[in-house]
């Protein structure tokens, strides 16, 4: 079975610090797409970014950006300078044919 | 407006009762889903749908029960609901096809079941 651990459950940084959440996962499949959702406090889940297996290449998206590679079976996310904003709840999340694998999900907690 | 909306957002229930939760959506996808969750467990899928025929159990569909009414709506009813059941509640839908396979979440519904 198809698995996906964020081994960091919760972190707690200083404005302007940069962080790294860490994903890992486990699968059989050789074609599937990774995902990250952000969850702040006020509930909603919103995506963050796909990456399918065949892709390896980082990928930068302002403060955010993301660290995928297959020899280890991670896709770490980086936030830079992190801000106040940045709070949330951070999952992980793996493609099993039609449905979506989560990992714990890691609370990221900045401070200012 | 929201692409995908969730009615109610809040209820509270007594152990016992029936209850519905709506879903619905404007993005045109096939796909839906209904998943739980609860703190420190990450999200659990309870069930999915690819058309208005087609419905399938998740990993946690015990004492739950679905109803795709058209394209755009997807109900999820706790026919008689108890306190574990007790927990949020999200709405997805899936944009499938090529290199968009993406699952968009709906704002999410607690339910406490007192």
């Amino acid at each position: 079975a198809q698995k996906v651990t964020q081994a960091q459950t919760e972190i707690s940084v200083v404005e302007k610090e940069d962080v790294t959440l860490d994903c890992v996962y486990e699968t059989r499949d050789t074609t599937y797409y990774l995902f990250w959702y952000k969850q702040p406090p006020s509930g909603e889940l919103v995506f963050l970014i796909r990456r399918n297996s065949f892709d390896e290449q980082n990928e930068i998206s302002g403060r955010y950006s993301w660290n995928f590679q297959k020899s280890t079976s991670s896709f770490n996310f980086t936030i830079t300078a992190s801000q106040v904003v940045d709070s949330a709840v951070y999952f992980c999340a793996l493609s099993e044919f039609e449905k979506l694998v989560f990992g714990k999900g890691t609370k990221l907690t900045v401070n200012p | 407006d929201a692409d995908v909306t969730q009615t109610p957002r809040n209820r509270i229930t007594k152990t016992g009762k029936r209850i519905m939760l709506e879903c619905s959506q404007t993005k045109g996808h096939d796909r839906m889903y209904w998943y739980r969750q609860d703190p420190g467990l990450g999200l659990r899928l309870i069930y999915y749908s690819f058309d208005v025929k087609d419905i399938n159990k998740g990993e946690i569909s015990d004492g739950y029960s679905v109803s795709r009414q058209a394209q755009a709506k997807f109900s999820l009813s706790l026919e008689s609901a108890i306190p574990n059941q007790t927990a949020l509640y999200f709405c997805a839908t899936r944009e499938s096809g090529g290199d968009k396979d993406t699952q968009y979440f709906g704002p999410g519904t607690r339910l406490t079941v007192l």
